[in-house]
């Protein structure tokens, strides 16, 4: 079982619509969780960082994290063509430096 | 303000040559990363600095891999000799603080022939 698990996709979601991604987790001592955002041939670029328990909004973004069940998930509402790319979870554990990551999920918004 | 800078953003070289990746990680950030990323592999922590201190290289593939940061506002990733399965985008990332967010660079796409 891998550390961080997200679905490969492609995940295909209609213009306007909600796109939903998850990601679990595998080692309950994680504390800290990013959403990174990867457009093809550029470079990871934070979204968000969720570290409670419950909902964090960030204008059309959502993250979500649910520490008993292990998951975090990003909800982007009203999806536009632009937010097509990959998204990558990543996960800390307390007190260490190191980021697990996820192998992403790649989103595709259709017009 | 600047974001990480690398340079260069891409290299062509052939097997055996040395290639020397540069970072300059946003000012005042403390904690500097090097990843590589393949479509096999995802991305692997290579180094992690600390205070411009190494605390953790347990990520570099091989002894051809080195990396050093001399002062708090420039590092390297150095390979010597190259070989084709090197062939990756290597990126580096700062944080201000080792548990807060990082923030990556544009990356280098390196090319071993």
């Amino acid at each position: 079982q891998k550390e961080v698990e997200q679905n490969s996709g492609p995940l295909s979601v209609p213009e306007g619509a909600i796109a939903s991604l998850n990601c679990t987790y595998s080692d309950r001592g994680s504390q800290s969780f990013f959403w990174y955002r990867q457009y093809s041939g550029k470079s990871p670029e934070l979204i968000m960082f969720i570290y409670s328990n419950g909902d964090k909004e960030d204008g059309r973004f959502t993250a979500q994290l649910n520490k008993a069940s292990q998951y975090v998930s990003l909800l982007i509402r009203d999806s536009q063509p632009s937010d097509s790319a990959t998204y990558l979870c990543a996960v800390k554990r307390d007190s260490n430096y190191q980021l697990i990551w996820g192998a992403g999920t790649k989103l595709i918004i259709k017009p | 303000d600047a974001g990480v800078i690398q340079s260069p953003r891409h290299e062509v070289t052939e097997m055996g040559q040395e290639v020397t990746l540069r970072c300059k990680p946003i000012s005042g950030h403390n904690s500097l990363f090097w990843y590589r990323q393949t479509m096999m592999r995802g991305l692997e922590l290579l180094i992690y600095f600390n205070n411009n201190v190494p605390i953790d290289d347990s990520g570099m593939p091989e002894d051809r891999f080195s990396a050093k940061m001399p002062n708090a506002s420039f590092s390297t990733l150095k390979i010597q000799p190259s070989e084709p399965r090197d062939s990756a985008v290597y990126f580096c990332a700062s944080s201000q603080l080792a548990v807060t967010p990082q923030f990556f660079g544009p990356g280098t796409r390196l090319t071993v022939l």
